[in-house]
Order: C-alpha cells, then structure tokens, then sequence
C-alpha cells in the first residue's frame, strides 16, 4: 500500500465547474500538507501548504485537511482552462525535514 | 520571491558520457536541495538530499557513484548522471528549502531538466 493515494484521474470538467482534489494517506505522522501544479515539462508550483487539520483559502483555491480521516482535499472554483494541469498533494512527517512524499498526481482539464 | 533555477533545461546526449544538472536558488539561500527524477507519466521520486557542505544523502537504491551530488554553496547544486544510458533519460527536478524566517519545509522546485541519452 502507498503512503499517499491520489487518483490519477485524468478528470474534465467544463469551465466555471468547481473542482475537488483529493488524497488519502495512511500514516498519522503526517504534518505538513501542500498541493503542487505541474504543468507539462515543467516544474511542480507550490499552491498551498498547510500545516495540520483545518482549512485555508487563497484566491480560488481552497486547501482542506482532516487528519482524523487522513484525508486532504483541493477546491479550486470558477475554473479555468488555464487550471488544467496535473495536481499533485504532498505531506511531510512530523520531524523528518523535508522529505516530500508525493501523490501520484491528477490530471485535470478545464474545457472552455 | 522564492525562485529556483535549473540548467540545461533540456540535454541530448550519447550513451557513456557525463551530464552535470545544475540547481540555483535566486533570491534565497538553500539550506538543503533535493534531487528528483520523474518518468512521463508518473510522479517524483526523490534521489538525494544535499545540505551545502556536506555529503548528499541518497534513497534506497539510487547509485551515488552514478549520480553525484555535490552542494558547494547556499544557492548551488548540482547533480552529475556519470556514465549515461538510455534508461537514464529521464525529467530531473530539483527543489530547494530554507527560505529565511518560514519555519516551514516549504519546497520550491526548479523548471526541470529534461535528459535523453541515446
């Protein structure tokens, strides 16, 4: 079994859908929780980074963690086909400096 | 803020020659850089972690003598493919942390280098 699960999709949705992201993972030492958007042959951006349960907002993202169900989530609203890329979740142990282990990432597209 | 620089970004090359990858943080100083590869496809998988000065720390069964890391400032890395092969051709990424004053292990990750060795 993986640490995290993501899935893969790919997902479409039309423009202005909201989206949800998600991923499980099966260790409770997990603190830190970011979302990355890789676009094709390029680097993964950092969206959102939290730490813990609970939710944080920026712009048309929104980062949602529950860690009694391990489980994260990404809402991203009003979508856009600039949106469409791949998403991938990340989270860090609790006293394991910086070492990322990464969902598989879902492919996402926002069809105009 | 927080931009990190990968060079080539993309390298063709023959089989049995070397290719260094560097890493660059721009606008901060990384205390600790991490080499990742990642096949069409697929997610990221880390190879190493690099603190400046020091000796990289590489995962369960990535080669150190084929990939060489060497991490010789705060804002330089870089990552050597010695003896390249065809199953070597691959997207590398690098990532840098220790952005001042974050408290966090915040990533930030360069634009990637894409390897083929033919």
């Amino acid at each position: 079994q993986k640490e995290v699960e993501q899935d893969p999709g790919p997902l479409s949705v039309p423009e202005g859908a909201i989206v949800s992201l998600n991923c499980t993972y099966s260790n409770s030492a997990f603190q830190y929780f970011m979302w990355y958007r890789q676009y094709s042959r390029k680097g993964p951006e950092l969206l959102m980074y939290t730490y813990s349960s609970g939710n944080k907002e920026d712009g048309r993202f929104t980062a949602q963690v529950d860690k009694s169900s391990k489980y994260i989530s990404l809402f991203i609203r009003d979508s856009q086909p600039s949106d469409s890329a791949t998403y991938l979740c990340a989270m860090i142990r609790s006293g394991n400096t910086g070492k990322l282990i990464f969902g598989q990432g879902t492919t996402l597209q926002v069809k105009p | 803020g927080a931009v990190v620089s990968q060079h080539p970004s993309r390298v063709i090359c023959k089989s049995g020659t070397s290719v260094k990858i560097e890493c660059r943080s721009l606008d901060f100083q990384a205390t600790t850089m991490f080499w990742y590869r990642q096949f069409p496809k697929q997610s990221l998988m880390l190879m190493a972690t690099s603190n400046e000065g020091s000796k990289a720390t590489y995962e369960q069964g990535v080669e150190k003598d084929k990939f060489l890391i060497n991490h010789a400032s705060l804002t330089l890395s870089t990552l050597t493919v010695t003896s390249a092969h065809p199953e070597d051709s691959s997207f590398y990424i690098c990532s840098a942390s220790g952005l001042a004053g974050s408290g966090t292990d915040t990533q930030y990750f360069g634009p990637g280098t894409r390897l083929t060795v033919l």
